[in-house]
């Protein structure tokens, strides 16, 4: 199975200051297409996973600018440019290249 | 609107069984890839199964193969999942998701509680 670490777990954040998760795949997640099977997914407090980005780089419909992915292979980020309020939550990479489809453990963002 | 609604969770005895299900509505769900996902109290997500568009092709987690099975019925868009020999571990909230590119799920369910205890 493909192996998914995040870092870090734990995330305090100040409003209006950047923020960034790294996702290390155990194995390349270079389809032979191109592109990188490497998904961004927030879940809320409370509430369903929501689908951030795709494809390492592509945000999902509504998602702000100030959230971008970036990254290849087995090294990808996520990053946000100004926290904000509404961004808590615990934020999950996800590998989409081979069964079975496995998830980093989860980064844990909260307002200092 | 895109939506996604499960039921069918609830408390059941080791051993039990239980199926969920879930509707769709708002997209195409006959050409849709659609998945289940779990999530036990305070942990993270962990896939438990897949199904193609008309229902043919089937994947699972070793962790609940030979005792769930994932199905389809296009004419009602609904999903089900059908969970045998249910085990303490199996507790957890369980999703269902649409697969929109590349395993990227862009739809989810609010998920339902199973929880399996005597």
């Amino acid at each position: 199975d493909i192996v998914m670490t995040q870092s870090p777990l734990s995330l305090p954040v100040t409003p209006g200051e950047p923020a960034s998760i790294s996702c290390r795949s155990s194995q390349s997640l270079l389809h032979s297409d191109g592109d990188n099977c490497l998904h961004w997914y927030l879940q809320k407090p409370g509430q369903s996973p929501q689908l951030l980005i795709s494809l390492g780089s592509n945000r999902a419909s509504g998602v702000p600018d100030r959230i971008s992915g970036s990254g290849s292979g087995t090294d990808f980020t996520l990053r946000i440019s100004r926290v904000e309020a509404e961004d808590v939550g615990v934020y999950y990479c996800m590998q989409g290249l081979e069964t079975p489809w496995t998830f980093g453990q989860g980064t844990k963002v909260e307002i200092k | 609107e895109e939506q996604l609604v499960e039921s069918g969770g609830g408390l059941v005895q080791p051993g039990g069984s239980l199926r969920l299900s879930c509707v769709a509505s708002g997209f195409t769900f006959s050409t849709s890839w659609m998945h289940w996902f779990r999530q036990s109290p305070g942990k993270g997500l962990v896939w438990v199964s897949y199904i193609n568009g008309d229902g043919n092709n089937t994947n699972y987690a070793d962790s609940v193969k030979g005792r769930f099975t994932i199905s389809r019925d296009n004419a009602k868009n609904t999903l089900y999942l059908q969970m045998n020999s249910l085990r303490a571990e199996d507790t957890a909230v369980y999703y269902c998701a649409r697969d929109g590119i590349m395993r990227a799920f862009d739809i989810w369910g609010q998920g339902t509680m199973v929880t399996v205890s005597s």
